[in-house]
């Protein structure tokens, strides 16, 4: 089955950068767009990256996407980290039998 | 401003069908540029995502809850619709509604409801 794993938890300190990652089980990364979002706690989802590196107008520049086929993996890297960076980020993409599939979510603390 | 917004009963009994409503106002949902769809969050868990529906009726469902799920929609209304039967406890969630983009195999969520939190309980 395909699955897509992203660690539970990362941490790091304001104004430090953080890569967030989302491996793909089965399959090459590179053959289906990614997808990141962003949910703060009590809200929504909103999303961050698309088709694995754009950005959505007005989400900073400090979010970034990219894809590395010699892991199999997505990631998302957040520069410059802000305390209301602090939220969770989930992966998201697709399969021949399942349109749409999300990671398991990583909860980022800033410390 | 694009806004969605769900409703619909917040406790459903088990066995029952779960039945929820998503308003869309700021955009016609018969737009050909997108799609609608529902995803939803078992409290404290990760996100579920359910189906899709296009303007015109055509579907995509999570092959998981296929057999449960019937998603509709009214344009006269600008609304669509979700209705999950069978339910059971492991049915307990928010439900969100969101704008779907689909472009060939590919489908992502760029506007998303406030959701609702559905118990399923006696």
């Amino acid at each position: 089955n395909f699955m897509l794993t992203q660690p539970h938890s990362v941490s790091e300190s304001p104004g430090k950068t953080v890569t967030i990652s989302c491996m793909c089980s089965s399959g090459s990364i590179a053959s289906n767009y990614v997808q990141w979002y962003q949910q703060r706690p009590g809200s929504a989802p909103t999303n961050v990256i698309y088709e694995d590196d754009q950005r959505p107008s007005g989400v900073p520049d400090r979010f970034s996407g990219s894809i590395d086929s010699s892991s199999n993996s997505a990631s998302l890297t957040i520069s410059g980290l802000k305390p209301e960076d602090e939220a969770d980020y989930y992966c998201q993409s697709y399969d021949i039998s399942n349109p749409v599939l999300f990671g398991g979510g990583t909860k980022l603390t800033v410390l | 401003q694009l806004q969605l917004q769900e409703s619909g009963p917040g406790l459903v009994k088990p066995s029952e069908t779960l039945s929820l409503t998503c308003t869309v106002s700021g955009d016609s949902i018969s737009s050909n540029d997108y799609h609608w769809g529902w995803i939803r969050q078992p409290p404290g868990k990760g996100l579920e995502w359910i189906g899709n529906i296009y303007s015109r009726g055509s579907t995509y469902y999570n092959p998981s809850l296929k057999s449960r799920v019937t998603i509709s929609v009214d344009t006269s209304k600008n609304q669509f619709s979700l209705k999950l039967s069978s339910v059971t406890a492991a049915d307990t969630a928010v439900y969100y509604c969101a704008r779907t983009i689909v472009v060939i195999t590919l489908h992502y969520f760029d506007y998303w409801g406030q959701g609702t939190l559905v118990t399923v309980s006696s």
